[in-house]
């Protein structure tokens, strides 16, 4: 079964410029995340869809980031524009119900200089 | 409300055994644990639902104690393998999956030979 996939992998950048990443989850999985996680410390809900509806976006900071879920399936995760602050790694996970296991992708990098 | 992991780092012999703790300061429907290496991504463990289950898998087994609402993860007989860091997920309130997952900061597990 393939896993989670994102891209692109590693991605530089200047302050104020933008950025897109782009997650594939599970076939079937319902429920797709978005995490942020800086480095040394756990990841942090930015954005839960169930199907291609928003469950919960209270942690997105949405002056500057915008997520969303076509049909249901892939999702897209944009900064514009980005803050040195949002160096991180970008991880997408899926999960078959949103209460049970979390599969998450290799994630994404973000280094802004 | 982020919970809290204690300790922050544990270095061990091959063999030893360790615990991790995870503590809420609200009421908790489920605790997930995963695990991390570096450079990965966190790969679930387990979850545990309140009411006091205890769950295991080998030699890695956890207990949630809801009253208290910490849970604690046990690591018997520990391998190489074993090394990476531990993240306890939380679910607050009356579950669902409306909330998603709040991360701990981790713990650093180091397996020594």
């Amino acid at each position: 079964e393939a896993g989670v996939a994102q891209s692109p992998r590693y991605k530089i950048i200047e302050k104020r410029q933008s950025v897109a990443f782009w997650c594939n989850p599970i076939s079937g999985h319902a429920t797709l995340y978005w995490y942020q996680q800086i480095l040394g410390q756990g990841p942090k809900l930015l954005i839960q869809f169930q199907n291609n509806g928003v469950v919960d976006d209270s942690q997105l900071p949405k002056d500057r980031f915008s997520a969303e879920r076509l049909k249901g399936v892939d999702s897209t995760l944009k900064i514009q524009p980005a803050k040195l602050e949002d160096s991180a790694v970008y991880l997408c996970a899926s999960s078959f119900t949103n209460t049970g296991e979390l599969f998450f992708g290799e994630g994404s990098r973000l280094t802004v200089l | 409300q982020q919970p809290v992991q204690s300790p922050q780092a544990v270095i061990l012999r091959e063999g030893e055994d360790a615990v991790i703790n995870c503590s809420s300061s609200k009421a908790l429907y489920s605790v997930h644990w995963y695990r991390q290496k570096h450079g990965e991504a966190p790969v679930f463990l387990m979850i545990l639902l309140k009411g006091g289950e205890q769950k295991g898998h080998e030699k890695i087994s956890a207990s949630f104690n809801e009253k208290k609402q910490q849970s604690s993860l046990y690591l018997t007989a520990s391998q190489l393998s074993y090394s990476g860091t531990y993240f306890c997920g939380t679910e607050n309130g009356a579950g669902g999956g409306a909330d998603g997952l709040t991360f701990g900061k981790g713990t650093h597990l180091i397996i020594q030979p």
